[in-house]
């Protein structure tokens, strides 16, 4: 298994900010992945954080939007930039190990 | 593009009785997971099927996966109060040589009353 900590768990954040959540895990892993959860929704996957190379992007998700950085192979994070009350979600991270995805506990994001 | 339906999306139950939520998708999977999710939490991840045929069980919940009718079941067995949660089914595609990126079903809210 894998445990994987979030910060910040939650935070209220004013509109045309931008805020960023942190991921780490207790093992190594390749690839990191974030997901969105708006309120009452199912999750989608936002990009695909590899370590040494830039981010993949699903359709309806960008770079300027949702930067993410990977410095090492325990570590991601991801800033919402400039944000409007739509982006008030919770935002998972998420990794791959031992053959199951396992996620982060979650930042609930509220933008007003 | 894939797809991925539960049906229902709400379920009342009583305790002791039994149900089953079922997960549609709409193409060739690598791996199907089942999620659990309490309000305001995160997900926990119940079960991982990886092939045809293959059946999980864990307490009072079971799931199933058929490959060819691309569909996959978790039935819920006497049930109790303590199963009320929110349940997702997702969908992995293999991605080069990796897993992950998952497509979720809209997730079942499900209620036990006495």
């Amino acid at each position: 298994s894998a445990v994987i900590s979030q910060k910040p768990s939650r935070d209220i954040c004013q509109r045309g900010t931008s805020l960023t959540i942190q991921c780490q895990v207790d093992s190594q892993v390749t690839m990191m992945f974030w997901y969105r959860q708006q309120p009452g929704q199912s999750l989608t996957l936002i990009a695909t954080a590899n370590q040494g190379s830039e981010a993949t992007y699903e359709s309806g998700f960008v770079i300027d939007k949702f930067p993410i950085s990977r410095p090492n192979l325990t570590f991601s994070t991801l800033t919402v930039s400039n944000m409007s009350p739509e982006d008030s979600s919770i935002y998972l991270c998420s990794v791959d190990a031992t053959g199951e995805l396992f996620f982060g506990e979650g930042s609930r994001l509220t933008v007003l | 593009e894939l797809k991925v339906e539960q049906n229902p999306l709400f379920l009342s139950m009583q305790e002791g009785k039994n149900y089953t939520i079922y997960c549609n998708y709409s193409t060739t999977s690598d791996r199907l997971y089942w999620y659990r999710q309490d309000p305001g939490k995160s997900l926990e991840s119940l079960f991982v099927l990886l092939s045809n045929g293959a059946v999980k069980q864990e307490g009072r919940l079971m799931a199933s996966l058929d490959t060819k009718a691309r569909l996959s079941t978790l039935h819920i067995t006497a049930a109790v109060h303590d199963l009320s949660a929110t349940y997702f089914c997702a969908v992995d595609i293999r991605s080069g040589t990796s897993y992950g990126k998952l497509t979720f079903g809209q997730g079942t809210i499900l209620t036990v009353h006495p």
